[in-house]
């Protein structure tokens, strides 16, 4: 079965401090990769998106990027992170065939 | 490109009543509507999802309903329980395209 696994459950950082979130999909190859942010009591907000390696597309411009070093593994960056950065952060993965995304656990960041 | 609306933005239920979640889509090539749970800093969950070949899909105390004409869907919680609280979220999609979500719904069950 697939599961998905991200790391860290929450992060509390200075501004101006770098970011590292990574996420990675077990049991399913090829997958459609996402980063959503949620602010507090909001909507879920598309960052990032990935449909294979090496492959980022952005949604919105903003202070972070993304990569996809392997086929399976998806991480979220930031060299300087900002206030507004603060937020839950939620990675997700969707096979190729018509189905849900399947959300991994979240990080809960904290910019202080 | 697809646009959710999604209402209302907060419901109140007394426990054991109904509860009805409508959604609004603007793209009509979308074909795949899943409803989402997400519960008080966790994940969201996928809890049903219809496809556009069929009108209604049931799973025990929840139902979705899909009109293509008028490209709106709902969800329906019946016998709602306290653990029903949480905020719900709709989307649209067709395929290779990325999900549309609405904005959410928070749902309280009040004992």
């Amino acid at each position: 079965s697939q599961t998905i696994h991200q790391w860290p459950a929450t992060l509390v950082q200075p501004v101006g401090s770098p970011l590292s979130l990574e996420c990675t999909v077990e049991g399913t190859s090829n997958p459609n990769l996402y980063w959503y942010r949620q602010a507090a009591g909001r909507g879920l907000q598309l960052l990032f998106y990935s449909v294979g390696i090496g492959q980022i597309s952005s949604e919105v411009p903003q202070n972070l990027s993304a990569s996809r070093p392997q086929d399976r593994q998806f991480i979220l960056s930031s060299k300087k992170l900002l206030l507004s950065d603060s937020g839950f952060y939620l990675c997700a993965w969707r096979g190729q065939r018509l189905g849900g995304y399947t959300f991994g656990s979240g990080t809960r960041l904290t910019v202080v | 490109g697809e646009n959710v609306e999604q209402h209302p933005s907060t419901l109140s239920v007394q426990e054991g009543d109904s509860a009805v979640i409508k959604c609004t889509y603007s793209d009509s090539a979308s074909n795949y509507f899943p409803w989402y749970k997400q519960e008080l800093g966790k994940r969201p969950q996928l809890i049903i999802d219809i496809r556009s070949n069929v009108g209604e899909k049931k799973d025990q105390r929840i139902a979705v309903t899909l009109n293509k004409t008028a490209k709106h869907f709902s969800l329906h919680i019946t016998e709602t329980q306290p653990e029903d609280s949480a905020v719900y979220f709709c989307a649209a999609t067709s395929y290779g395209q990325n999900f549309v979500f609405g904005p959410g719904t928070r749902l309280s069950v009040l004992p």
